[in-house]
C-alpha cells in the first residue's frame, strides 16, 4: 500500500495567516493526489484534485502544488471557517489511501 | 445536484453483520461509481471500496473477505454489508459519489458528494 505522511499533524494559526500542509507519498503517485477538509461531525469536503485543481466553489485562497512524492496544500489569509482537519488522498494505486490528517487550530 | 441519504442501525453485536444503505437522489445511480469510506472515532479515513451499477467492485484487501458492496438500480440505492464485525469496525461509515469534473472527466476515487455518515458501534 502507498503510505501518505502529512506534516504537521497539528498546526496552530491565526486568522489572516498563511498555512502550509505537506503530504509525502511512499512512492511516486504522479498528480493523483486529492485534498479534503473535514469539520467536526461532518463529512469531508473535496477541495483540490489532480494535486492542484481547485474544486468548483472552493475559495481561491486554497491552492495545491506538487507531483511525484511531495505535495503541498496552502491556505492564504486563513479565515475562521478554515479551522478544520485536512486530509490528503492518493488515487494512483489500490487500495486508495489517506494521510493521517492535519488539524488546523486557532 | 446528487444527494446521498444513509440509513441503517447504529449498534451491531460482535460477530454479527453490519448492513447500511445509501439512497441516491438527483441523478441516476447508473451514471457514477460509488465509494464507501469509514472513519473510527477520533481517527483518520479508511477506504472500504467502490462499486458500479454493473456489479463491478473493488475492495480494500484488509476488508475483502468480509465486505460486499452492491447497487440496486430499481431503488437507486447502494448497500454495504460487513460480516463478522468486531469492536475494531466501530466507525462512522460514509457513502460517496465520484467527482464529475467541469472538463467532463470523471475521477472515480475523488469524492465530491458524501452522505451524512452513520456511526456504527459494535458492542454487545
Amino acid at each position: 500500500d502507498i503510505q501518505l505522511t502529512q506534516s504537521p499533524s497539528f498546526l496552530s494559526a491565526s486568522v489572516g495567516d498563511r498555512v502550509t500542509i505537506t503530504c509525502r507519498a511512499s512512492q511516486d503517485i504522479d498528480l493523483y493526489l486529492v485534498w479534503y477538509q473535514q469539520k467536526p461531525g461532518k463529512a469531508p469536503k473535496l477541495l483540490i484534485y489532480a494535486a492542484s485543481t481547485l474544486q468548483s466553489g472552493v475559495p481561491s485562497r486554497f491552492s495545491g502544488s506538487g507531483s511525484g512524492t511531495e505535495f503541498t496544500l496552502t491556505i492564504n489569509r486563513l479565515q475562521p471557517e478554515d479551522f478544520a482537519t485536512y486530509y490528503c488522498q492518493q488515487l494512483n494505486n489500490y487500495p486508495v489511501t489517506f494521510g493521517g490528517g492535519t488539524k488546523v487550530e486557532i | 445536484q446528487v444527494q446521498l441519504q444513509q440509513s441503517g442501525p447504529g449498534l451491531v453485536k460482535p460477530s454479527e453483520t453490519l448492513s447500511l444503505t445509501c439512497t441516491v437522489s438527483g441523478d441516476s445511480i447508473s451514471e457514477y461509481y460509488w465509494t464507501w469510506i469509514r472513519q473510527p472515532p477520533g481517527k483518520g479515513l479508511e477506504w472500504i471500496g467502490y462499486v458500479y451499477y454493473t456489479g463491478s467492485a473493488n475492495y480494500n484487501p484488509s476488508l475483502r473477505s468480509r465486505v460486499t458492496l452492491l447497487v440496486d438500480t430499481s431503488k437507486n440505492q447502494l448497500s454495504l454489508t460487513l460480516k463478522s464485525v468486531t469492536a475494531a469496525d466501530t466507525a462512522v461509515y460514509y457513502c460517496a459519489k465520484e467527482l464529475s469534473a467541469p472538463d467532463g472527466n470523471k475521477w472515480r476515487d475523488a469524492l465530491e458528494i458524501w452522505g451524512q455518515g452513520t456511526l456504527v458501534t459494535v458492542s454487545s
